[in-house]
């Protein structure tokens, strides 16, 4: 199948800094690049949708001033933590479709704010 | 709304079958998924069914009925490897995915 690289796979940061996360498509190109965030036992949650060349949509509830994505080539997205806080601590996870089909995940980013 | 349903937890022994349901009720269906999500590391891809009825990979099946708004997993001779959470997503009309709270399964010896 398609491969999602992701990375950094864990980050450690200090209250009050930005944190960038990358997610790259290896052999294929996704036109459409999504981020999630998983709490504990919980289910994912989606919080936006990448588009290349195009603004991010985000749910509801989602600060899109806090958690920055840039979608700026076919292959490459990525989410921007910013002024992160101990709350912020996470699994965050991206994945990228072809078309309309099955989503590829990248290996996730655990995300400690101390 | 939208709604996903799942077990939060199931049992089973190594070597055995067990089948995990999941309930659906969406805005349009563009096809369910499984998912398997092992501690810490991100979801894996099981199966895709569009169209009712049962597609087999290997020791797992995915069933399917649309009417029903109904789908399983079916996992066959249990090991211990199996024990994770398995998802289950539906893609809805604007292609978005939908997803359960997953079922922790847990394989005993």
């Amino acid at each position: 199948g398609a491969v999602v690289s992701q990375h950094p796979s864990r980050v450690i940061c200090k209250s009050g800094t930005s944190v960038k996360i990358e997610c790259r498509s290896l052999d294929f190109q996704a036109t459409t690049m999504f981020w999630y965030r998983q709490f504990p036992k919980k289910s994912l949650m989606l919080m936006a949708t990448s588009n290349e060349g195009s603004k991010a949509t985000y749910e509801q509830g989602v600060e899109k001033d806090k958690f920055l994505i840039n979608h700026a080539s076919l292959t490459l997205s990525t989410l921007t933590v910013t002024s992160a806080h101990p709350e912020d601590s996470s699994f965050y996870i991206c994945s990228a479709r072809i078309q309309d089909t099955e989503a590829f995940f990248g290996q996730g980013t655990r995300l400690t704010v101390v | 709304g939208q709604n996903i349903d799942q077990p939060t937890e199931m049992t089973a022994t190594e070597g055995a079958i067990v089948q995990i349901n999941c309930t659906y009720q969406t805005s349009g269906f563009n096809g369910l998924f499984w998912y398997q999500q092992h501690a810490g590391e991100a979801p894996t891809f099981l199966s895709y069914n569009v169209l009712d009825g049962l597609e087999e990979k290997g020791r797992f099946s995915s069933f399917l009925s649309r009417s029903k708004g109904y789908s399983y997993l079916l996992l066959k001779e249990l090991q211990m490897k199996d024990s994770a959470s398995y998802l289950c997503a539906v893609m809805d009309s604007n292609y978005q995915l939908i997803w359960g709270a997953g079922t922790k399964l847990i394989i005993k010896p």
